[in-house]
C-alpha cells in the first residue's frame, strides 16, 4: 500500500527515558512532517524536513530531534521524555502543498 | 502569526440533515486550505485541498469553499450520514509549507 506509516501506534514510558518514533513515506514525497496533537486535539507542527534539510523548526524543546537518514524516512528521538510530552505524534508527507499523514503516535508519558 | 478558528466546536443532526462547517484563518497570504476528516484514535484523512487561486471544491457530498480575501471557508456536507461522525479540521498552509490547524469541529450524525 501506498502511504505514510508510522511505528510503534503506541508507546507508553517512564518520565526520563529516551524513544523513537519511526515514520516511512512510499509516496516518493520530497517534504516530511512532525506534527503535536495535544489533549485538546490541537495539532501543530514541529518539524520538517525537505531533502535531507530542515526547513522548519518551531519553538519544540531541543529534546526533540528529527533524523532522517533518507528521503523516504523522518524519525523522531525524544530524549528525556516529561509528562507534557504525552500528545499523539504525527508524521507527514507532501509533494507541493497538499499534505498526506500517517496513522498516529499515541505517546504516554508516565 | 497565522491563527485558524472554527465553529462551532461540536455540532450534533439528525440523519439526512446538510449542514455547515466554518473555518476562519487570520492571514489571508495562503497557498491552500485543507479540509481534514479524524476519526477517533485514528489518523488524519484529507477530504478536500482548495488551492489560494479556487473558490470551492467538490467532492461527492462534501463541498468546500474559500473566500480568501475575508479568510473564510465552509465546509458544506449534504445528505450526512452515521458515517459522517468524526472530528473535522480546516489548515492553510503558508510560506515553507508550513500547515497551520484549527481545532476542529466535533460533528455527530444521529440516526
Amino acid at each position: 500500500d501506498t502511504a505514510v506509516s508510522q511505528t510503534p501506534k503506541y508507546l507508553v514510558t517512564q518520565m526520563g527515558n529516551d524513544k523513537s518514533i519511526k515514520c516511512e513515506q512510499n509516496l516518493g514525497h520530497d517534504t516530511m512532517y512532525w506534527y503535536k496533537q495535544d489533549s485538546k486535539k490541537f495539532l501543530k507542527i514541529m518539524f520538517s524536513y525537505n531533502n535531507k534539510e530542515l526547513i522548519i523548526n518551531e519553538t519544540v524543546p531541543n529534546r526533540f530531534s528529527p533524523k532522517s537518514p533518507d528521503k523516504a524516512h523522518l524519525n523522531l528521538h525524544i530524549n528525556s521524555l516529561e509528562l507534557g510530552d504525552s500528545a499523539v505524534y504525527f508524521c507527514a508527507s507532501s509533494q507541493g502543498n497538499e499534505q498526506f499523514f500517517g496513522p498516529g503516535t499515541r505517546l504516554t508519558v508516565l | 502569526k497565522q491563527e485558524v478558528t472554527q465553529i462551532p466546536a461540536a455540532l450534533s443532526v439528525p440523519e439526512g440533515e446538510n449542514l455547515v462547517l466554518n473555518c476562519s484563518f487570520t492571514d489571508s497570504a495562503i497557498y491552500n486550505l485543507q479540509w481534514f476528516r479524524q476519526d477517533p484514535g485514528k489518523g488524519l484523512t484529507s477530504l478536500l485541498l482548495i488551492q489560494s487561486s479556487q473558490r470551492e471544491q467538490t467532492s461527492g457530498r462534501l463541498n468546500a469553499s474559500l473566500d480568501k480575501s475575508s479568510g473564510r471557508s465552509t465546509l458544506y456536507i449534504a445528505a450526512s450520514q452515521p458515517g459522517d461522525s468524526a472530528t473535522y479540521l480546516c489548515a492553510v498552509t503558508t510560506g515553507a509549507n508550513n500547515l497551520f490547524f484549527g481545532t476542529g469541529t466535533r460533528l455527530t450524525v444521529i440516526p
